[in-house]
């Protein structure tokens, strides 16, 4: 198994409303990145941290956040959610800056109604 | 601005034919390339990365920096292969910024 867990893995919020997805990395996975996939499409860089600061960002407003805690957790936040937000969610982390390669985690599917 | 491109949406070959996937990128400089795959109900995986240069369950890809390409290639295609393929580039530490994907599908 791959050691990176997502949850939860499906879930449903209103317009408006926010959301607090979580992924837990592997012991010793030092980076960890968010990635949004609409249907149909590749993986979008959402943003990535590196030793609990955020250390790159792709186009997303502000209202998407982004926590990396002590204990290889993380956490992506998104405020005032809106109908095109409906995606898969991914978590990937690596033990250093990606340099083996990312680990990702099965997602969380969002759906916004 | 970094781009990738992969111009086949859906493939379809017969078991023991040769794949290829292919995979343009746009990108000033030397970025790292990466081919991941999707296997049906399975997480996104690494399937090989061009600095590496290796072989991984058969198949290859070689960087052609003249081309911009990054093809996928397999000579002999197996059942199992059938997954949904993204190429994806990255520069230093930063993002990886994937294509839409390819969906290979190997037909007995």
């Amino acid at each position: 198994e791959t050691g990176v867990t997502q949850s939860p893995t499906h879930l449903i919020k209103t317009r408006g409303q926010q959301v607090t997805l979580r992924c837990s990395s592997q012991s010793g996975h030092n980076t960890v990145s968010w990635y949004q996939q609409a249907l149909g499409q590749g993986p979008q860089f959402i943003f990535q941290y590196y030793r609990e600061e955020e250390n790159g960002r792709g186009n997303f407003p502000p209202r998407f956040s982004g926590l990396q805690f002590p204990n290889y957790s993380s956490e992506l936040n998104v405020n005032a959610l809106e109908l095109d937000d409906s995606a898969l969610y991914l978590c990937a982390s690596s033990p250093d800056h990606g340099d083996y390669g990312y680990t990702f985690g099965s997602g969380t599917r969002l759906t916004v109604v | 601005a970094q781009r990738v491109t992969q111009p086949e949406k859906l493939l379809s070959v017969f078991k023991g034919a040769p794949v290829e996937l292919k995979c343009n990128y746009s990108y000033s400089g030397s970025p790292e390339l990466f081919w991941y795959v999707q296997y049906s109900r399975q997480r996104l995986q690494l399937l090989l990365r061009h600095i590496s240069r290796e072989s991984i369950k058969g198949f290859t890809a070689d960087l052609n920096k003249g081309e911009t390409s990054f093809h996928l290639k397999k000579p002999f295609a197996q059942e199992e292969d059938s997954a949904m393929y993204y190429c994806a580039l990255r520069k230093g530490a930063q993002k990886l910024v994937f294509g839409q994907g390819t969906r290979l599908t190997i037909n007995p």
